[in-house]
C-alpha cells in the first residue's frame, strides 16, 4: 500500500468494553511499533515487533491491553475492559528493516475515546 | 534511561521570520536523534534525522537541525517560516547501541508552532 493504514479512525467504547484496533503496515516492513498519544502530549511507546515476534512490550501500561501480529504483516492491539484513561490516539508505525536507521512511517492514528 | 526535552509548548513567529524550536536529550550512548511533524489528524512525519553523520542535518521543507554533543541539543530552525509551517513538532531520541532489543523511538512532549500572517 502507499503508507499505514489504521482502523478504525475514531472509536467509541464504553468503559468495560473490548476494543481492537486495527494496522495495516506498509507492505514488506519487517518492524512495526504502537505508540499511545495522549492529549496535548508526545507519543509513548507500547510494544514493538520484529515479523511476528513481539520483541518488547515494555510499554504496556497493564495486562489489558494485547498486540499481535501473527503472520507478520497486520497487527492488531486488544484492550480489554477500557477505562476512561485509555482515552487516546494509538498510531501505528513500520520500518522497513530492523535497525533504528531505517524511517518509521506512522499511521493517521485511531482516536479512542472512553466515556 | 532516555528522555526528551522540548522547550516551549507554543512558539508563535510571523510569517517570514525565522523558527526556532528547541529539544534538549539525555542519553547514556550517543543517540540517534529525530524531528517529526504531525498535521491534525494526521500521523507523523519525519522532517529530518541525525544518525551520527554530520552534525547539520538538512530536513524536508527548509527545516535544518544541529547536533551539539556539549550542550546536549538538538534545535531545529528554518530561516523563513510559511503559513503552512503551522503543526505541531515532535523530538525523539533512539539509542541504537543498547543491547535491549528496542528500537523504540522516546518523543517530548511537542511544540505547537503558529505561524502569525
Amino acid at each position: 500500500g502507499a503508507g499505514v493504514s489504521q482502523s478504525p479512525r475514531y472509536k467509541v467504547a464504553k468503559r468495560g468494553q473490548d476494543v481492537a484496533l486495527r494496522c495495516d503496515p506498509i507492505s514488506g516492513h519487517v518492524s512495526l511499533f504502537w505508540y499511545q498519544q495522549a492529549l496535548g502530549q508526545g507519543p509513548e511507546f507500547l510494544t514493538y515487533f520484529q515479523n511476528e515476534a513481539q520483541l518488547d512490550k515494555s510499554g504496556l501500561p497493564s495486562d489489558r491491553f494485547f498486540a499481535e501480529r501473527p503472520e507478520g504483516s497486520v497487527s492488531t492491539l486488544k484492550i480489554q475492559r477500557t477505562q476512561q484513561e485509555d482515552s487516546a490516539v494509538y498510531l501505528c508505525a513500520s520500518s522497513l528493516g530492523r535497525g533504528i536507521i531505517y524511517e518509521q512511517y506512522f499511521g493517521p492514528g485511531t482516536r479512542l475515546t472512553v466515556t | 534511561a532516555q528522555s526528551v526535552t522540548q522547550l516551549g509548548s507554543h512558539v508563535s513567529v510571523s510569517e517570514g521570520a525565522l523558527v526556532l524550536l528547541r529539544c534538549n536529550y539525555s542519553s547514556s550512548v550517543p543517540p540517534y536523534l529525530f524531528w517529526y511533524v504531525q498535521y491534525p489528524n494526521q500521523g507523523l512525519q519525519l522532517l529530518l534525522k541525525y544518525t551520527s553523520a554530520a552534525t547539520l542535518v538538512k530536513g524536508i521543507n527548509g527545516f535544518e537541525a544541529e547536533f551539539k554533543k556539549s550542550e546536549t541539543s538538538f534545535h531545529l530552525t528554518k530561516p523563513s517560516a510559511h503559513m503552512s509551517d503551522a503543526a505541531e513538532y515532535f523530538c525523539a531520541v533512539s539509542e541504537e547501541g543498547m543491547d535491549t532489543g528496542r528500537r523504540a523511538l522516546t518523543f517530548g512532549s511537542g511544540t505547537r508552532l503558529q505561524v502569525q500572517p
